[in-house]
């Protein structure tokens, strides 16, 4: 069956440093990849979506990378504050022909002035 | 603008209670999703309308799940008979057009929580 696999447990990070995610999925031919930050009490806030033909796509100090060999996509938020303190979601289309997306469990991460 | 707004933001119920949540997407959003979310999980794919028209209702959990969309708007998604495995996070989504990769803007979500 379709799987898509999100470290469960906290990431915990120092203000300043880079934070890497990483998203795994078995079962999937995703045409692209969403990722998603969610806030407690709040829905999840699209941030970025990367194509299965793009390596890497960046925006300011948020960078996702795609490989459909390793079926993975990693989440980099480089020079890490506070703020960034959230869980993180990636999701896939779900081959419907819609935008029916399928999303992993979420990663939380923790960012320490 | 308005973003997705859902009502009420919390909901307790008593098993074996009818409840009823509202969504009002962004005005002129065409694609509408229901999702729910279980505690620590990522949102599950309920159902999804394109206007008036539900295409897809192949994560609604049981015939006690009901979601309608009659005027191509506000959505209202019911469920009856209420189970306390019902007690998660109901999330709507609306998005500008049914293309596969347009972005999907989120509501706050209903709480709700079955005793």
């Amino acid at each position: 069956s379709q799987k898509i696999e999100q470290n469960s447990e906290a990431l915990n990070i120092q203000e300043g440093k880079t934070a890497t995610l990483t998203c795994n999925y078995t079962n999937y031919s995703p045409a692209y990849l969403q990722w998603y930050r969610q806030d407690p009490g709040r829905g999840p806030v699209f941030l970025l979506l990367i194509r299965e033909n793009e390596k890497e796509k960046r925006k300011e100090r948020l960078k996702v990378t795609f490989d459909t060999t390793l079926k993975q996509s990693l989440f980099h938020i480089t020079a890490s504050q506070p703020a960034d303190s959230a869980t993180y979601l990636c999701a896939l289309e779900g081959n419907t022909g819609f935008q029916k997306l399928v999303f992993g469990t979420g990663t939380r991460l923790l960012v320490s002035p | 603008g308005a973003g997705v707004s859902q009502s009420p933001r919390y909901k307790v119920a008593k098993r074996g209670q009818d409840v009823a949540l509202r969504c009002d997407p962004i005005s002129g959003h065409v694609s509408l999703f229901w999702y729910q979310q279980a505690l620590g999980q990522g949102p599950e794919f309920l159902t999804y309308f394109q206007n008036e028209a539900q295409l897809d209702k192949s994560g609604l959990p049981s015939d006690r799940f009901f979601a309608e969309r009659p005027e191509g708007s506000v959505s209202t998604l019911k469920i009856q008979r209420t189970q306390q495995e019902d007690s998660a996070v109901y999330l709507c989504a609306s998005s500008l057009s049914p293309d596969t990769q347009e972005t999907q803007y989120f509501g706050p979500g209903t709480r709700l929580l079955v005793l």
